[in-house]
């Protein structure tokens, strides 16, 4: 299993502004995943990142709106960029270690007004 | 595209009773199918994952089955509890390395004293 951690786990921000989410995981994994969660929703991936290459982002989602980092096996960063009200879900980080069964953060809920 | 439903949407019990969730895939050519409960405004817990090969799995109260011709998972939930009552997702991943999760809609769960 793996225990994978996320800040900030809530936010209020301004719209036109921008916030890094931060995911730690306690295990080394070669893919992390970003999810969004609208209110009242099932999940939808945003994109997926591999350590040392860029991430591949899903149709819908493009990288000057969400970039990422991934500077190792254990960490990786999502930025929500230029935020508006539609903005406004809970962002989940995920990873697989092993390779198989795959595990979640506790969520950031990010609230633009 | 692989598309995932969850039947019912919503479902209320009484303590005591044993409940089937039902969830559907569209494209049987899946690596696994994991089923997830999460709790209002938190992230994911992973249940219970089952391999494409296999057709169960158990743990504790918790019994999920694959029908992958048919397309077809069911979670059952023996001597259900209050503590229970939660948002129950599965995902059906696709094959090969890259391959990512594909939600379904989620059953929301209630069981009542």
């Amino acid at each position: 299993s793996a225990v994978i951690s996320q800040k900030p786990s809530r936010d209020i921000c301004q719209r036109g502004t921008s916030l890094t989410i931060q995911c730690q995981v306690d295990s080394q994994v070669t893919m992390m995943f970003w999810y969004r969660q609208q209110p009242g929703q099932s999940l939808t991936l945003i994109a997926t990142a591999n350590q040392g290459s860029e991430a591949t982002y899903e149709s819908g989602f493009v990288i000057d709106k969400f970039p990422i980092s991934r500077p190792n096996l254990t960490f990786s960063t999502l930025t929500v960029s230029n935020m508006s009200p539609e903005d406004s879900s809970i962002y989940l980080c995920s990873g697989r270690p092993g390779g198989n069964e795959q595990f979640f953060g506790p969520g950031t809920r990010l609230t633009v007004l | 595209k692989q598309e995932v439903t969850q039947i019912p949407a919503a479902l209320s019990v009484p303590e005591g009773e044993n409940l089937v969730l039902n969830c559907s895939f569209t494209d049987s050519a899946i690596y696994n199918l994991q089923w997830f409960r999460q709790d209002p405004g938190k992230g994911l817990t992973s249940l219970l994952l089952i391999q494409s090969s296999q057709r169960e799995q158990t743990s504790g109260r918790l019994n999920a089955s694959l029908d992958k011709s048919s397309g077809r998972s069911t979670l059952y939930i023996a001597a259900s509890q209050p503590g229970d009552s939660a948002t129950y997702l599965c995902a059906a991943r696709g094959t090969g390395t890259a391959s990512k999760l594909t939600f379904g809609t989620g059953t929301r769960l209630q069981v009542t004293l």
